[in-house]
């Protein structure tokens, strides 16, 4: 199994603070992305990442801001948490772009009262 | 109307019998994954591929690019294959679009 840990895997948040979520990868792999899931809907890409501080947005990114520092590590971030991200999110990483095979975390689901 | 659709959306089958998931795209593609979703949540990679077919174990995936449309099948299904299976297509840009999912169910 590719080495890949998301955190947490439950929140419960109110309306309005600030949560991050955390994707973290040890296949050195290059391209990482962000998912949720939602009933009715496919996956939907919030944001992806192609490189250390390279970053680009999804179909469904407003609200949302992402970083990645270090190849390992990329870190979602609701600036203030709505009712409507209350969903499961996941990550994913590739060696190269989606030609390549994906591996995905266990996901995290995300409650926002 | 989705760029990917699954049929069916939800299936049902006996233990054994022989099971077929169909994927439908719109768009022109470089590749088209499978994913397997467990009831627990987590995600796998069953496969990519891009022409023809291939087979790992009692799963088969093939496509058909001229028709925009790919199959999957399951031979001497089991309980144990009981989960979510989703495609996913590449198309311009490397963008990933996933169909719904179709649930499958094997009862003993």
């Amino acid at each position: 199994d590719a080495g890949i840990t998301q955190s947490p895997r439950h929140k419960v948040t109110e309306t309005g603070t600030p949560v991050t979520l955390r994707c973290h990868q040890t296949e050195n792999h290059r391209y990482m992305y962000w998912y949720r899931q939602d009933p009715g809907h496919g996956l939907r890409l919030i944001h992806y990442s192609y490189g250390v501080k390279d970053t680009d947005k999804g179909e469904v990114s407003d609200g949302y801001s992402v970083s990645r520092s270090k190849t390992e590590d990329f870190l979602l971030t609701l600036e203030s948490a709505t009712s409507s991200q209350t969903s499961v999110y996941f990550c994913a990483i590739s060696e190269s772009s989606g030609n390549e095979k994906l591996f995905f975390g266990s996901g995290t689901q995300l409650s926002v009262l | 109307k989705n760029e990917v659709e699954q049929s069916p959306q939800n299936l049902t089958a006996q233990e054994g019998e022989f099971i077929t998931i169909n994927c439908s795209y719109s768009v022109g593609i470089s590749a088209l994954h499978w994913l397997q979703q467990h009831p627990g949540g987590g995600i796998v990679s069953l496969f990519m591929l891009s022409s023809g077919k291939k087979k790992h174990g009692r799963l088969i995936a093939t496509i058909n690019i001229q028709e925009k449309h790919s199959s999957l099948h399951i031979t001497a299904s089991h309980p144990r294959d009981s989960a979510v299976y989703i495609c996913a297509v590449v198309s311009s840009g490397s963008r990933l679009t996933f169909g719904e999912g179709t649930q499958l169910t094997v009862n003993p």
